[in-house]
């Protein structure tokens, strides 16, 4: 089935450096994927929708300067944590759509990136 | 806009017994909604959704309920194992139901005893 791959998988830095999240759609094209971020013990909180070829669209409140959204092809999306700080630390996960079902929940999320910032 | 909301944090069960995770939403124009199970570290995997103009249906040991009258959705798992020990979310479309934007609601943590 389809499958959607972070990485990395598991990511320390320093604060104040900027760590990049890769989110690839291994076997269908997506020309719209979502990021999500996920504190512990609380639920997923949309971000941004990337879109391939275009701009991001953010959610309220989240810094698109600091989240640095690139959609440069149909299988790809990168999340740029600019100048991370420890309250930036957190479960980053994406999701995309296959853009051939037409189904609603033809959804697939990747199995997360975990950001600590020391 | 939506959001979702569901009714308890944590569920205890014994193995074998039947699980109820519940969910409720505010917007009555949403025209589907998903179950995902989170395990630790991991992403959501769907499970099953529904959609509005049905107010059931069922998988390989779950069921999905929905009253629309309340604005409520339940997930029921039967015969529940320890595998089954998870997060459960349910989510509704953040808008057009075919973007695949999701509003999730704040999960449900199923425990299960052996």
């Amino acid at each position: 089935g389809a499958v959607v791959s972070q990485h990395p998988s598991w990511v320390i830095c320093k604060s104040g450096t900027s760590v990049k999240i890769e989110c690839r759609s291994l076997d269908f094209q997506a020309t719209t994927m979502f990021w999500y971020r996920q504190f512990p013990k609380q639920s997923l909180m949309l971000m941004a929708t990337s879109n391939e070829g275009s701009k991001a669209t953010y959610e309220q409140g989240v810094e698109k300067d600091k989240f640095l959204i690139n959609h440069a092809s149909l299988t790809l999306s990168t999340l740029t944590v600019t100048s991370a700080h420890p309250e930036d630390s957190s479960f980053y996960i994406c999701s995309a759509r296959d853009e051939g079902g037409l189904k609603t929940g033809e959804l697939f999320f990747g199995e997360g990136s975990r950001l600590t910032v020391l | 806009g939506e959001s979702v909301g569901l009714h308890l944090p944590t569920l205890s069960v014994q193995e074998g017994d039947n699980s109820i995770i519940n969910c409720a939403y505010s917007n009555s124009a949403s025209d589907y909604f998903i179950w995902y199970k989170q395990e630790s570290g991991k992403g959501p995997q769907f499970i099953i959704d529904i959609r509005s103009n049905m107010d059931k249906r069922q998988g390989q040991r779950v069921t999905v309920l929905l009253n629309k009258t309340v604005k409520h959705l339940s997930l029921q798992i039967a015969a529940t194992q320890p595998g089954d020990s998870a997060v459960y979310f349910c989510a509704a479309p953040g808008g057009a139901s075919n973007t695949g934007k999701l509003i999730f609601g704040q999960g449900t943590t199923l425990q299960v005893k052996p």
